[in-house]
């Protein structure tokens, strides 16, 4: 099975900071063959199911705001929110989808400092 | 739009079964993959399975192999799971979630979640 951790545990930033966000899995993620990287970011609020924010480790979804993004390659991910928002405070998750199970990350709790 | 409804929230003794349903609208059913995911209380994400609603066939976690059955019935447009063997550790919200890829089938992202069914287990 891929091993997926992130860091911190939990972060809390003033609004209007930059928050980043460290997604690393056991085993690279990415095919050569098409040089994608299978890693998803979720965003999950309490009582919310989790949402869909990055797919292809960089691909925003739509309506996903910009201030959002993801990059990184093989075996180590960021996502950042660039200037955060009180709308924003939420457990993140990172997955892989390179292999089943299909493995998250044990999620990173944002709070606004 | 694109919508996962869920059924509602069970409470089991252990060593019950929960069949959770998951009905599926504004899209064509059977072209996309259908995962499920279950969150323990406090805890993160587990994924559970996955079923392909076309020919049904279906991969599933290997910790839960022999107690978790995914089906779809393509008349409804719904999926069902199943979980046997109840136990305590069982208690969880388990979400249906559909992935937009139908060409990399299981391994895939999930875009469009449902709102979750809670399956508490106790005696």
């Amino acid at each position: 099975d891929i091993v997926m951790t992130q860091s911190p545990d939990s972060l809390a930033v003033s609004l209007g900071e930059r928050a980043t966000i460290n997604c690393k899995s056991s085993q690279s993620v990415s095919y050569s063959s098409n040089s994608k990287n299978y890693l998803a970011w979720y965003q999950q609020k309490p009582g919310q199911p989790p949402k869909l924010l990055i797919y292809w480790a960089s691909t925003r979804e739509s309506g996903v705001p910009d201030r959002f993004s993801g990059s990184g390659s093989g075996t180590d991910f960021t996502l950042t929110i660039s200037s955060l928002q009180a709308e924003d405070v939420a457990v993140y998750y990172c997955q892989q989808y390179y292999n089943t199970p299909l493995t998250f990350g044990p999620g990173t709790k944002v709070d606004i400092k | 739009q694109v919508q996962l409804v869920q059924s509602g929230a069970e409470v089991k003794k252990p060593g019950a079964s929960v069949k959770v349903s998951c009905k599926a609208s504004g899209y064509t059913f059977t072209t996309y993959y259908i995962h499920w995911v279950r969150q323990a209380p406090g805890q993160g994400l587990e994924w559970m399975g996955t079923i392909n609603p076309s020919g049904g066939s279906t991969n599933s976690a290997q910790k839960l192999q022999g107690r978790v059955t995914m089906t779809r019935d393509t008349s409804t447009s719904t999926v069902y799971m199943d979980l046997s063997s109840l136990r305590s550790e069982d208690t969880a919200v388990y979400y249906c979630a559909r992935g937009p890829n139908p060409t990399i089938g299981y391994y895939d992202y999930m875009d469009v979640w449902g709102q979750g069914t809670t399956v508490t287990v106790s005696s």
